[in-house]
């Protein structure tokens, strides 16, 4: 059965740091979205990509974030100068037609 | 999104059926109901969705209330795999097709 996969698995890095976290939605999905979990709270939706631009960001996606999807199967996340607030499990997820959503096994970011 | 409303956990027993409620009374006309789950250090998973009547799918059922104010999950036996949060979230998809979670209901399965 087809995938959502992330890499990588563990990324610790230095605050003022850039991360880039990595995706490869399912082949055939058309919609791209970043989630993230701060331990022990919430899923919080960061962000929708569809048809090569964002659609829709949430307030915590701020100047700091962006996404790409630089060639046809990678979908990034990148964050300019991280925070510790930043510290959490990001989740990439994909769909084919905006309905049912499949979510990677995330990336844990620690920012130290 | 209209707001939904879970409790906070459950137990059940393995083997036995589970029934894990939401209320969600501000449902409007053009909302689905879905439900994920999500396992120990695992994203979400899909588990199943529905706007009016039952589903049922190889996972688990979806009951629906007639005046869509409620819905139930049902597992039909419980295993020690199905142990996990579960989420009920309404969308809409006329206003986006991003899910917004709330807490969840935390499902305890006793052997």
């Amino acid at each position: 059965e087809p995938e959502v996969t992330q890499t990588p698995s563990h990324q610790v890095t230095q605050m003022g740091q850039e991360v880039i976290l990595r995706c490869v939605p399912i082949s055939n999905h058309l919609y791209f979205y970043w989630y993230r979990q701060i331990l022990g709270q919430k899923v919080e939706f960061l962000v929708s990509f569809y048809n090569n631009e964002i659609s829709e960001k949430s307030e915590i996606f701020d100047d700091q974030f962006s996404v790409e999807r630089p060639d046809g199967s990678n979908f990034t996340l990148k964050i300019r100068s991280t925070k510790l607030e930043d510290s959490a499990m990001y989740f990439c997820a994909s769909t084919l037609e905006g309905r049912n959503q499949f979510f990677g096994p995330g990336t844990r970011l620690t920012v130290l | 999104d209209a707001k939904t409303t879970q409790p906070n956990s459950m137990e059940s027993n393995e083997e036995e059926p589970v029934h894990l409620p939401c209320n969600h009374s501000t449902i409007s006309g053009t909302d689905y109901i879905h439900w994920y789950r999500q396992l120990p250090s695992q994203g979400p998973e899909y588990v199943i969705h529905g706007l009016t009547s039952n589903v049922n799918n190889r996972m688990a059922s979806l009951a629906i209330a007639e005046d869509r104010k409620s819905s139930t999950l049902i597992l039909h036996r419980a295993t020690l795999r199905d142990a996990a949060v579960y989420y009920c979230i309404l969308r809409d998809l006329n206003t986006g097709n991003q899910f917004y979670f709330g807490t969840g209901t935390s499902l305890t399965v006793i052997p």
